[in-house]
């Protein structure tokens, strides 16, 4: 089983769609987590962390389910500017290393 | 604030070559790090540094070489390059480790032949 997995992609959805991805990860003893986004060929940057309690971001909510070890992450209203790869990324609690997803690209068309 | 610097942007090698990717930060962070991306894949650890003069393993570091003899520079040096090093290199850097946001360089694309 892999560490974190990803919904496979990828999404093609009309603007104004709400998307969701799922991500589960493997280690229960992991301690953060995040979203990041990366656009074609370029770095990654971070979206967003993930708290237990639910964190919310103008269009962006993310989740947590620390019981059934799974992350999802809900884009409300989509923009062609969200069209981009998202990654599910873990802090196992290991002197900072993160552990990535393998992503899930979102196309957002007109 | 430049941030995280990577050189060179791209790279050819022909296996057998060696070489060094340069990685600066600027922000002060005494975490650093060194991932690689497949087409299609997420990113895996090669190095990574929690201060000047101290690096570890990650989950891929055979090939590859790390150095940090100070807090901005860690540079990452491939010996004897081989065609399965033909990935995408990000530098990444954090000020703490547990739940500070990594900050990433544009990326380095190296291609060996």
């Amino acid at each position: 089983r892999k560490e974190v997995e990803q919904d496979p992609g990828p999404f093609n959805v009309p603007e104004g769609a709400t998307v969701a991805f799922n991500c589960t990860y493997s280690n229960s003893a992991s301690q953060s987590f995040f979203w990041y986004r990366q656009d074609c060929r370029k770095e990654p940057k971070l979206l967003m962390s993930v708290y237990s309690s639910g964190n919310e971001d103008g269009r962006f909510t993310a989740q947590l389910n620390r019981a059934s070890q799974y992350i999802s992450l809900l884009i409300r209203d989509s923009k062609l500017s969200d069209s981009a790869t998202y990654l599910c990324v873990v802090n196992p609690g290991q002197g900072g290393k993160l552990i990535f997803g393998q992503g899930t690209e979102l196309s957002v068309k007109p | 604030n430049a941030g995280v610097t990577q050189t060179p942007k791209f790279r050819i090698l022909k296996i057998g070559q060696s070489m060094t990717l340069q990685c600066t930060q600027d922000m002060n962070h005494n975490y650093m790090y060194w991932y690689r991306q497949d087409p299609g894949m997420g990113l895996k650890l090669i190095y990574y540094s929690v201060g000047a003069g101290i690096t570890d393993k990650g989950e891929v570091p055979n090939g590859y070489n790390v150095s940090r003899s100070t807090t901005e520079d860690f540079p990452l040096r491939l010996e004897l390059a081989a065609p399965s090093q033909t990935s995408v290199y990000f530098c990444a850097s954090s000020y703490a480790a547990r739940t500070d946001t990594q900050y990433f360089g544009p990326g380095t694309r190296l291609t060996v032949l």
